[in-house]
């Protein structure tokens, strides 16, 4: 079964307006954190922004935000404001508990974020 | 403005030969990761050190390919012999490990391995 699920392959947005990408998980572990990264064309991954299972708020960083249902088990990144530069992939990814000793990412396929004028 | 850095950024090598990627990770940073990009499979992680010391290699073809941490500033991955299903972007990434967890993982630049 997948663990990280990104159901939208391809978004587009005008400029300006808010956008959400959708995510949703799959774990037994209680403890967990929940990543957004931003792959522009040019290759690099940038971290985003980090949610952990047992944080009450929701996650923001500037013009993200992290719409955190832990019910659900949806983590849907929402970017406001969107900008031209926001133009490119997006990842979301998990993080479970293991022996502890280290930390392993699982990502999921990535949604295409298209932003218009 | 600290950085995860990666050589060489490309490289377009023939089957059968010998590649090692490099990856300096941020000062301070004691666990490195290796990430391999494909259309087919996307992110998989193929291993990473705490502290230098391997702690899962588990997604790396052990056959050919290897991955060491000669210090605290270098990482590498090797693959001999190379194959054209090798041909992947390679990330290293880098992170504090505090109260048990990685919260932040910032990734290098990639290299980008073509296998002719």
């Amino acid at each position: 079964a997948q663990k990280i699920t990104q159901t939208q392959p391809g978004m587009f947005v005008q400029e300006k307006e808010a956008v959400t990408l959708d995510c949703t998980y799959d774990t037994s572990d209680q403890s967990y954190g929940l990543f957004w990264y931003k792959q522009p064309s040019s290759g690099e991954m940038i971290f985003l922004i980090y949610q952990g299972s047992y944080d009450e708020q929701n996650a923001t960083e500037g013009r993200y935000s992290l719409n955190f249902q832990k019910a659900r088990k949806s983590a849907n990144l929402v970017i406001s404001a969107s900008q031209l530069g926001d133009s490119a992939m997006y990842f979301c990814a998990m993080r479970e508990a293991d022996t502890g000793t280290a930390s392993k990412l699982t990502f999921g396929t990535g949604t295409r974020l298209q932003v218009t004028l | 403005d600290a950085r995860v850095t990666q050589t060489p950024r490309h490289k377009v090598t023939e089957m059968g030969q010998e590649v090692t990627m490099r990856c300096q990770p941020i000062l301070g940073h004691n666990t490195v990761f290796w990430y391999r990009q494909t259309m087919m499979q996307g992110l998989e992680l193929l291993a990473y050190f705490r502290n230098r010391a391997p702690l899962d290699d588990s997604g790396m073809p052990k056959d050919r390919f290897s991955a060491e941490m000669p210090d605290a500033t270098l990482a590498t991955l090797k693959i001999q012999p190379s194959e054209p299903r090798d041909s992947a972007v390679y990330f290293c990434a880098s992170g504090p490990f505090t109260s048990g967890w990685v919260d932040e993982q910032y990734f290098g630049p990639g290299t980008r391995l073509t296998v002719t």
